[in-house]
């Protein structure tokens, strides 16, 4: 069981507007930001949003993050075939002094 | 460029420890701004984090693996290291290095993983 709670899977049409949940508590979203990593499928993750709604250079505006309360979320606008991968939202857990992962979100583009 | 590359053995042995090693280049691992970390990722599943070091030996660890885990630095080689001891075939995982940027707060906490390895396989079996 993952400490921070996201769905298992997500869909969407090509061009479409996903939104992908990410929940956790009050020790690690609710005091500290939250970071969303994009794992294309045999590849190392990749950082893709960094202090709940930053991207770091080179990820497209397509792709963005907020975040309220205990809870988070990672929109993909303008969804193409490129997007299908998992995706996995951290935070930093003051309780356990450690990084805490979401379980993964697999997105299909149908 | 910053490159991470993860090497060691892709088989262990139960009860036996699992050493892995991350060599930075591109950068160097006395970096003020950083922490350098290890996270796994079992076969069809999620990730996780098993800790993270700064250049100084500052070390945070993963509470659930902490009796079992050692992280290193040598700073001499930028490289750092991983041991974990008394595997079992749930420590079966892809092993990932990483770069953690803490920025100017290096004290609370061990930053985020901003640069990935591209990963090694570690198979616990006899």
């Amino acid at each position: 069981q993952s400490v921070l709670t996201q769905p298992p899977s997500a869909s969407g049409t090509p061009g479409q507007r996903v939104t992908i949940s990410c929940s956790g508590g009050s020790s690690n979203i609710g005091t500290n930001y939250v970071y969303w990593y994009q794992q294309l499928p045999g590849t190392a993750p990749k950082l893709l949003i960094y202090t709940n709604n930053q991207r770091p250079s080179g990820v497209p505006d397509r792709f963005s993050g907020s975040k309220s309360g205990t809870s988070a979320s990672l929109a993909i606008s303008g969804l193409r075939s490129e997007d299908e991968a998992d995706y996995y939202c951290a935070a930093w857990d003051d309780s356990l002094s450690g990084w805490v992962f979401g379980g993964g979100t697999k997105l299909t583009v149908l | 460029q910053l490159q991470l590359q993860e090497s060691g053995p892709g088989l262990v042995k139960p009860s036996e420890t699992l050493s892995l090693t991350c060599t930075v280049s591109g950068d160097s691992i006395t970096s003020s701004s950083y922490y350098w970390g290890w996270i796994r990722q079992p076969p069809g599943k999620g990730l996780e984090w098993i800790g993270s070091i700064y250049y100084s030996g500052r070390t945070y660890y993963n509470p659930s693996l902490k009796s079992r885990v050692t992280i290193s630095v040598d700073t001499a080689k930028n490289q750092f290291s991983l041991k974990l001891s008394s595997v079992t075939a749930a420590d079966t995982a892809v092993y990932y290095c990483a770069r953690l940027y803490c920025g100017g707060d290096c004290y609370s906490w061990s930053g985020y993983m901003d640069v990935w390895g591209k990963g090694t396989t570690v198979t616990v079996s006899s």
